[in-house]
């Protein structure tokens, strides 16, 4: 079984530059996550999806960050504009199912804005 | 709102000795316990989790024990081996709601041969 696929493994960019991620769940899985990992932090949840609708972006910084997973399949993570306290892991992960269910993570996307 | 609060943050220990690393959690609605192991440059990964119906579980070396009164549970690797260092996270969610699960800050597990 093929697990959770992202894009690009590494950018590096300037601060008030953009920036996007691209992140593929495992095949069938409903739910999808965007998590933030900070260096020397636990992953700190950005977004929930559940199929292509929104189920929790309470801690999604929405003056500069966007996410969207059109169809329910793939989803795409913005940073517009970038910040230096931006530089982070991004971690997507997938799950069957929400609540209660393993949640399967990605190897990340890491970000360093200079 | 949910917090998941880890300790210890670091935790060096001989080969063969046990580690143990606990968790407690504020939403009393958590019902969900998962373990993940991170090493350096790598993803999180399950390596063992357990549900608020039951209050210990065992996977070879590791186990995993769960008290809902006090809100608190740990992580329990007996017979360490250098392989097992890296870092790890707890976390909870609830299966009611949008199931949000949130982790805790990690703890650094050295083993020295």
């Amino acid at each position: 079984e093929a697990g959770v696929a992202q894009s690009p493994r590494y950018k590096i960019i300037e601060k008030r530059q953009s920036v996007a991620f691209w992140c593929n769940p495992i095949s069938g899985h409903a739910t999808l996550y965007w998590y933030q990992q900070i260096l020397g932090q636990g992953p700190k949840l950005l977004i929930q999806f559940q199929n292509n609708g929104v189920v929790d972006d309470s801690q999604l910084p929405k003056d500069r960050f966007s996410a969207e997973r059109l169809k329910g399949v793939d989803s795409t993570l913005k940073i517009q504009p970038a910040k230096l306290e931006d530089s982070a892991v991004y971690l997507c992960a997938s799950s069957s199912h929400r609540g209660g269910n393993t949640i399967y993570f990605g190897e990340g996307s890491w970000l360093t804005v200079v | 709102g949910e917090n998941v609060e880890q300790h210890p943050s670091t935790l060096s220990v001989q080969e063969g000795d046990s580690a143990v690393i606990k968790c407690t959690y504020s939403d009393s609605a958590s019902n969900y316990f998962p373990w993940y192991k991170q090493e350096l440059g790598k993803r999180p990964q399950l390596i063992i989790d357990i549900r608020s119906n039951v209050g210990e579980k065992k996977d070879q070396r590791i186990a995993v024990t769960l008290n809902k009164t006090a809100k608190h549970f740990s992580l329990h690797i007996t017979e360490t081996q250098p392989e097992d260092s890296a870092v790890y996270f707890c976390a909870a969610s609830s299966t009611s709601n949008t199931g949000k699960l949130i982790f805790g800050q990690g703890t650094t597990l050295q083993v020295k041969p």
